[in-house]
């Protein structure tokens, strides 16, 4: 199995840009996370999808943010317009209901608004 | 309601215990323990679920008070290798249909 895949590993943008972020769930799995990692608030859980319809996006900071699954193996989390305050670490995760609640993690994106 | 946990960071001597504390306001179903080292991504640790069990996998353990809402890692014996940052997640519906709210995160660095 190849895991939760998430493109680019790192994005160098400058303010005011757009960004999409990519994540590529392990197939077979019905819950998609996006979570954002920075020194100051630690992990923090933005959005999930639950067989590719959004449960619960109280954690999307802004209107900057939209996450998107198409199907069940592709998800996107776009920001536009990019600030400076959105650098950090985004990661997708993935669960699979019926197999316990263990969360698998992706690489993870490092962000970085110039 | 993000859980707590304390220490902030622990600095150990090789086969030295420790003890990761985490606390939540809110009533909880369950409780998730995960591990972070440096540039990569948080490895699965254990579940605890509400009933005050105990789990363990080798010098690793962890316990679950739902009255108290709190949840203890130990490390026995430490080694090298744990080394990392170490988050608690915890649940208030059980059945996977809960995101898991992360604590800040627990420094471990274990020398030689």
């Amino acid at each position: 199995d190849a895991g939760v895949i998430q493109s680019p590993r790192h994005e160098v943008t400058e303010m005011g840009q757009e960004v999409t972020l990519r994540c590529k769930p392990i197939s077979g799995h019905d819950y998609l996370f996006w979570y954002r990692q920075t020194m100051m608030r630690g992990l923090e859980l933005l959005i999930y999808f639950n067989n590719n319809v959004p449960i619960d996006d109280s954690g999307m900071p802004e209107d900057r943010f939209s996450a998107k699954m198409p199907n069940a193996s592709f998800s996107t989390l776009k920001i536009q317009p990019s600030e400076p305050r959105d650098s950090a670490v985004y990661f997708c995760a993935s669960r699979y209901r019926q197999g316990g609640e263990k969360l698998f993690f992706g690489s993870g994106t490092q962000l970085s608004v110039l | 309601q993000q859980p707590v946990q304390s220490p902030q960071a622990v600095i150990l001597r090789e086969g030295e215990d420790a003890v990761i504390n985490c606390s939540s306001s809110k009533a909880l179903y369950s409780v998730h323990w995960y591990r972070q080292k440096h540039g990569e991504a948080p490895v699965f640790l254990m579940i605890l679920l509400k009933g005050g069990e105990q789990k363990g996998h080798e010098k690793i353990s962890a316990s679950f008070n739902e009255k108290k809402q709190q949840s203890s890692l130990y490390l026995t014996a430490s080694q090298l290798s744990y080394s990392g940052t170490y988050f608690c997640g915890t649940a208030r519906a059980g059945g996977g249909a809960d995101g898991l709210t992360f604590g800040k995160g627990t420094h471990l660095i274990i020398q030689p």
